[in-house]
């Protein structure tokens, strides 16, 4: 079946790395994405990996994943209070739909 | 360029009404697919339309119908609205050159809708 899992809550201190964590079940998934939502906002792209790669770093974000294990990962270094928002991961199923997590809201402390 | 735009942004309708939402793709893309997010959830893929075909489908019922125009601009349309369908509705747009192989999505702001 098709199902993306991730924990609900997250909390840091400003300054501090931030690690939110994703595990998937579809093991064909070619991509699998970062997205973060602001309050009434839509989705914005953070980044991507494809899962022939086990880490991507794009300035302050690093994503690992363990294809063996099917968990995905995205650290945030240096987090700071904008980056306060939900967290949703997401994997491509076939060939034109993503399924999506449930999304961790993180939750930066100053 | 200009982005992923969706239209209106707040709707209020009661039980039974029918809705239509809108949606401008970014420039240069011919793929959009549309996104039902619950409050408290993920987004729950509705379905896909490519070259003003639906390209694919997730689980949801008939009543959930959509078009897209010449110019790749799109519409969902809710028939026999149910309090359940309270929700963001989000459109996508992705570059999809085949419509097989359907690059990164790109989302607009949503559309709140609230059904009474």
């Amino acid at each position: 079946g098709e199902d993306v899992e991730q924990s609900l809550f997250l909390s840091v201190r400003e300054g501090d790395s931030s690690v939110i964590n994703c595990t998937y079940t579809d093991s064909s998934s070619t991509y699998l994405y970062w997205y973060k939502q602001e309050p009434g906002a839509g989705l914005q792209l953070l980044t991507y990996i494809f899962s022939n790669m086990d880490m991507k770093q794009d300035q302050r974000l690093t994503v690992l994943l363990n294809k063996k294990d099917k968990h995905l990962s995205l650290r945030i270094a240096d987090t700071q209070t904008g980056d306060s928002a939900i967290y949703f991961c997401a994997e491509r199923a076939g060939t034109y739909k993503y399924i999506f997590g449930t999304g961790t809201r993180l939750k930066v402390l100053a | 360029e200009t982005g992923v735009t969706q239209s209106p942004t707040h709707l209020i309708k009661t039980r039974g009404q029918q809705v239509t939402l809108r949606c401008s793709s970014q420039s240069g893309h011919n793929t959009v697919s549309w996104y039902q997010q619950a409050l408290g959830q993920g987004p729950q893929f509705i379905f896909q339309y490519y070259r003003e075909e639906e390209n694919g489908r997730g689980n949801f019922p008939p009543r959930f119908s959509g078009l897209q125009f010449p110019n790749y601009s799109s519409e969902l349309n809710v028939n026999a609205l149910e309090l359940d369908d309270s929700a963001l509705y989000l459109c996508a747009s992705s570059p999809g050159t085949s419509g097989r192989a359907v690059e990164t999505q790109y989302f607009g702001p949503g559309t709140r809708l609230l059904v009474l």
